[in-house]
């Protein structure tokens, strides 16, 4: 079974300019969650998609935004990029049923903001 | 609101010791679940060991093991007989049941010595 993928796995933006990830969670995941990963803030929660809705949301301005598809995989968008949105961005999926709360993470998607 | 430390930036450790990685969480939650995830320098975050709060018995998998205190919400990860493919970041994450958010540590580094 493959794993969650996210593409692309790098990408370098400027100040200013719009940014989209996309996800694949692994098949028959429902629900995707998407985190953060700086040397500052460490690991933190942006939000949670199940059912193409979000169910879940982190501390993080309106500028980060997400949506899910019919077929699960998921995108974020990152709006007005600024140079501290420069992080790795992971997305998680899991098998949703309230008993199961283990999360399978993609490799990644490293954004640089210059 | 959750928080989970770990008071450890990084440790070292002799290939075929034994270490521990600390954790403690902080919650007003009943239900939850807790984990140690494992991040090589390759990026992709897996999944050693949880932990559900109901059960008493501490988790293991084989070399690794969980000493989990409820009561004073203390949750670490004991590696035996480490192995050099052990080199990594570890992340203690507090999840609740009904929930994806995950509340991760700060890490702990550990570097396996040959």
């Amino acid at each position: 079974k493959a794993g969650v993928t996210q593409t692309p796995r790098y990408l370098i933006k400027t100040r200013g300019q719009q940014v989209t990830l996309s996800c694949s969670p692994i098949s028959g995941h429902r629900s995707v969650s998407w985190y953060q990963q700086t040397p500052g803030q460490g690991l933190q929660f942006l939000f949670e998609y199940f059912s193409e809705t979000q169910r879940n949301k982190g501390n993080f301005p309106g500028r980060f935004s997400g949506r899910q598809f019919s077929n699960s995989r998921s995108e974020m968008n990152v709006s007005t990029l600024e140079l501290g949105d420069s992080a790795l961005y992971l997305c998680a999926s899991r098998r949703a049923g309230l008993l199961n709360n283990e999360q399978f993470f993609g490799p990644g998607t490293r954004l640089t903001v210059l | 609101a959750q928080t989970v430390t770990q008071s450890q930036p990084e440790m070292s450790v002799q290939e075929a010791e034994t270490v521990t990685l600390s954790c403690t969480y902080d919650t007003s939650e009943n239900n939850y679940y807790l984990f140690w995830y494992k991040q090589p320098p390759s990026r992709q975050m897996i999944l050693v060991i949880r932990q559900e709060a109901y059960k008493q018995q501490n988790a293991t998998e084989n070399r690794f093991s969980v000493n989990f205190q409820k009561a004073a919400k203390s949750f670490s990860l004991k590696i035996s007989d480490s192995q050099l493919g052990d080199t990594a970041m570890y992340f203690c994450a507090f999840g609740v049941s009904s929930g994806d958010k995950l509340t991760f540590g700060t890490g702990t580094r550990l570097a396996v010595r040959p």
